[in-house]
């Protein structure tokens, strides 16, 4: 596709449950970035993958989140037993490599917990 | 850690008008990147203009504007001859040189433009 796409574009859940959040960056993007938008707030940058690996995780939450990529491709966000502060728009964001390329970003899943 | 910052939690131009947002940065590295973004209702972020602080001129895109002030941590952007398409939340950017994928957002400026 022409852009990054996220699915699914909404979820709600109910509290306890796991949901899986996906993220289709562009292709050929070896850079693969999720960040959590609550009501009125800024980004919070969760993580992000070089490749395959995740140099960095110390954006994640809790141990209740994990995420992965494979094949430098698509990624999963997942949330496991998610609780109602887990409420909020999820983006992804995708760059040709981790330096100073341009993030490119998808239109968010909206997770809501009741 | 560093820390962006967004004062501004709306500002109001008129149409064809000049808006100023302000960004102001604590760090302590001397290499980095600054951003501003747009949010429109659509959710879809989009990257407006950027800088290297290494570059002591300023960026500029067509109508988009910054003014960077490296040892004042202060990072403006300008939107000059505002439109109305303009209208969007604005946020600002801060990446490190040394600690490629992580970034820091600020809060976020809502720009609202009147006809």
């Amino acid at each position: 596709g022409a852009g990054v796409s996220q699915s699914p574009s909404n979820k709600v859940t109910e509290k306890g449950k796991d949901v899986e959040l996906r993220c289709d960056p562009i292709s050929g993007h070896t850079a693969l970035y999720w960040y959590r938008q609550s009501l009125g707030q800024g980004l919070e940058f969760l993580i992000y993958f070089q490749g395959n690996s995740a140099p960095d995780k110390s954006g994640l939450p809790s141990d209740r989140f994990s995420a992965e990529r494979t094949g430098g491709s698509v990624s999963t966000l997942t949330i496991q037993r998610t609780q109602q502060e887990d409420s909020a728009v999820y983006l992804c964001a995708s760059s040709l490599t981790s330096g100073f390329d341009t993030q490119y970003f998808g239109p968010g899943t909206r997770l809501t917990v009741l | 850690a560093q820390t962006v910052t967004q004062s501004q939690p709306e500002m109001s131009v008129q149409e064809a008008e000049t808006v100023t947002l302000s960004c102001t940065y604590d760090t302590s590295e001397s290499d980095y990147y600054l951003f501003w973004y747009k949010q429109p209702p659509s959710r879809q972020m989009i990257l407006v203009i950027r800088q290297e602080a290494y570059k002591q001129q300023n960026a500029t895109e067509n109508r988009f504007s910054v003014n960077f002030q490296k040892a004042a941590k202060s990072f403006s952007l300008k939107i000059s001859d505002s439109q109305l398409g303009d209208a969007a939340m604005y946020f600002c950017a801060y990446r490190s040189a040394r600690l490629w994928g992580k970034f820091q957002f600020g809060a976020g400026t809502q720009v609202v433009v009147t006809p």
